[in-house]
């Protein structure tokens, strides 16, 4: 069984200012790892995904994310953040198996201030 | 053209009331899935269909049928509303044939038990 941690409820953050984003997962086989983005009252868009190969992943609107294979962590990060990307952010993980359900975080509201 | 598709988007009706929320993918995808978001932002799998078979079946009250008549359908009937089950209700579907078999979520339902 595998289990997502986001250790930050809410992160406030001014317009153009850097941000990370925390997640830590758990699991006792191989995971693949996801960050999925859901803006107000809309469904959930995927941002990026690690499933191998090189640690720090690249995805949509300038979000990128490490994986830590010994911290078991796969932060998201952003160097400079727009009003847009206000927004609640979900970490998800999924065994390499069989079993194909996500499991997530509780999920991180990521508000940017003017 | 919208990949993964939900009816109702806004769902109020009374406790007691049976209810059915639609859900219909056209990426030709052969694995669809039914999420629970509470009113804490929590995302929870509840059912899982794989070519119409159930394969994934979360600790889920009996009041929830899942129905796929094929493979681009996942329907959810509920029985005897209650006022927990007030949420928001993601569809989303997946290839299993992938390597990681990426889920694409639909825009969601939001249930409202009075």
């Amino acid at each position: 069984a595998q289990s997502v941690t986001q250790l930050d409820s809410q992160v406030p953050v001014f317009e153009e200012a850097p941000v990370e984003l925390r997640c830590n997962y758990s699991s006792s086989v191989s995971v693949y790892l996801f960050w999925y983005v859901q803006y107000p009252n809309q469904g959930l868009q995927l941002l990026l995904k690690y499933l191998s190969g090189s640690t720090l992943v690249k995805g949509i609107n300038g979000f990128e994310a490490e994986f830590n294979k010994s911290q078991t962590s796969f932060h998201l990060r952003k160097p400079s953040v727009h009003i847009s990307d206000t927004a609640e952010y979900f970490c998800a993980v999924r065994g390499s198996g069989s079993a194909r359900q996500l499991t997530f975080g509780s999920g991180t509201q990521l508000t940017v201030l003017p | 053209d919208t990949a993964v598709s939900q009816t109702p988007k806004y769902l109020v009706t009374q406790m007691g009331n049976d209810k059915s929320i639609k859900c219909e993918q056209n990426l030709g995808h052969d694995t669809m899935y039914w999420y629970k978001q509470d009113s804490k932002k929590f995302l929870k799998i509840m059912f899982s269909y794989n070519n119409k078979e159930l394969i994934i079946n979360e600790t889920v009250p009996n009041r929830f049928s899942p129905k796929s008549p094929d493979k681009a359908h996942l329907n959810l009937h509920i029985n005897s509303l209650e006022l927990g089950d007030s949420a928001v209700y993601f569809c989303a579907s997946s290839d299993s044939s992938g390597t990681y078999n990426e889920q694409f979520f639909g825009p969601g339902t939001r249930l409202t038990v009075l």
